[in-house]
């Protein structure tokens, strides 16, 4: 089955102890990327990578960081967690594809809170 | 202002009921649009991309209109299964998406 999974589903945590969000995709897509999502704000993307070894910054990278060293994972580490960082984490993948009309892939989401 | 704009609802409607939502967008080189769907505390989900002719699909029809940037997106027939919040998403020049706050609906029977 093509999918997105996403680890742990649901994590509590305390102020400054690192931690580390995985995500995995199954469909061999080059793109993945990493959103937050808060009440009123709606999704605001994290980072993102176009493709092994190349990532970028989204609209709020403060306070994460990530890596793409094979296709499939992509995960988010937030070095020392605040608790403005308590959200609900996506991961998505897709094709990397600029002619047609892509299609991204979400994981479950990841409920944070950092306490 | 917002990138992406929604009316955030809800709109509460009866079964059988055609509901429509508005989107703006304020970035004129955004050249992709789509609909997505979320329900409560789960994943979005593609419903529908938006092509600049319009399209269609069943009960769904999408619309964009370029002039004014703008995006439509009108449920017929409304089913209890609709209930969801739907998410306006533009994609620019860039490989970025980005996504409104979301319209809420709620159908009753």
């Amino acid at each position: 089955e093509a999918q997105v999974t996403q680890n742990p589903r649901y994590l509590i945590t305390v102020t400054g102890k690192k931690l580390t969000v995985t995500c995995s995709q199954n469909m061999n897509h080059e793109y993945m990327s990493w959103y937050r999502q808060d009440p009123g704000l709606g999704l605001r993307q994290i980072y993102y990578s176009m493709n092994v070894e190349v990532t970028d910054k989204g609209d709020v990278p403060e306070g994460y960081k990530v890596s793409r060293k094979e296709k499939r994972n992509f995960p988010l580490i937030l070095e020392s967690p605040s608790p403005n960082q308590t959200s609900l984490y996506f991961c998505a993948s897709s094709r990397q594809d600029r002619v047609t009309y892509n299609e991204q892939f979400f994981g479950p989401g990841t409920r944070l809170t950092v306490l | 202002r917002k990138e992406v704009e929604q009316d955030p609802g809800p709109f509460n409607v009866p079964e059988g009921a055609t509901v429509a939502f508005n989107c703006t967008y304020s970035n004129s080189a955004s050249q992709s649009f789509f609909w997505y769907r979320q329900d409560c505390r789960k994943e979005p989900k593609l419903l529908m991309s938006v092509y600049s002719s319009g399209n269609e699909d069943g009960r769904f029809t999408a619309q964009l209109n370029r002039a004014s940037q703008y995006i439509s997106l009108l449920i017929r027939d409304s089913k209890l299964s609709d209930s969801a919040t739907y998410l306006c998403v533009a994609r620019g020049n860039t490989d970025k998406l980005i996504f409104g706050t979301g319209t809420r609906l709620q159908v009753f029977p």
